[in-house]
């Protein structure tokens, strides 16, 4: 089991950049998440797939962002026009569909910073 | 939403043992209550979840009374790496997510 990978782990951009992250779950498991979490606070939902299908998209998840996951298996968020608002860590987290969406395991994130 | 509600920090010392309370006063019926922990720049993990009465793993112990308007985690013997965030949550049924507050952010000092 190598658990959930996040891919880069850091990423410093200029404002107005765009940038990818990808996510690998772990093999088999049905649910994917997004989330996003600055200092201090708790990870805040982004967006929800349930294999290749995007269920669920939280109001924080703007125009500027777009999430993929095309075979079901690994996921992809991207951000374009990045602003200095945008800096944060993104974690992915997956669980199988089968268990409680509440044991979910998490990667362990994308620290994004926009200068 | 049931919303939960703990303390923003605590403090304590190797060796003892640590109690973190969630008020979760508006808990339906069917859902369940997860705890998770956060080190830093890592990504939370699952460490216990209940619905009633007491659970216990190799981690932690989680207590939910006869009402469930409450939970608490209990750490044996807390040594300086169980320094982290504790997020209580409350499994909404039929829902796919996760819902975070603030957590407790717990210092174990030696």
């Amino acid at each position: 089991d190598t658990g959930v990978s996040q891919d880069p782990r850091h990423k410093i951009t200029k404002r107005g950049q765009n940038v990818t992250f990808r996510c690998d779950p772990i093999s088999e498991h049905n649910r994917l998440y997004w989330y996003r979490q600055t200092l201090g606070q708790g990870p805040e939902f982004l967006t929800y797939f349930q294999n290749e299908a995007q269920l669920e998209k939280s109001r924080l998840l703007s125009d500027r962002f777009s999430a993929e996951r095309p075979k079901g298996s690994f996921s992809t968020l991207e951000i374009q026009r990045t602003e200095q608002g945008d800096s944060a860590m993104y974690l992915c987290a997956s669980s199988p569909l089968k268990g409680r969406a509440t044991e979910a395991f998490f990667g362990q994130g994308t620290r994004l910073t926009v200068v | 939403l049931a919303k939960t509600t703990q303390p923003i920090s605590m403090d304590s010392y190797e060796g003892q043992e640590v109690n973190i309370t969630c008020s979760h006063n508006n808990i339906a019926t069917n859902d369940y209550i997860t705890w998770y922990q956060q080190f830093p720049s890592q990504g939370p993990r699952f460490i216990i979840q209940g619905y009633k009465t007491k659970v216990t793993n190799e981690v932690a112990s989680l207590f939910i009374p006869a009402d469930r308007k409450s939970s608490t985690l209990s750490l044996p013997r807390v040594s300086l790496s169980d320094t982290a965030v504790y997020y209580c949550l409350v499994e909404i049924q039929g829902a796919q997510k996760l819902v975070f507050g603030q957590g407790t952010r717990l210092t174990i000092n030696p």
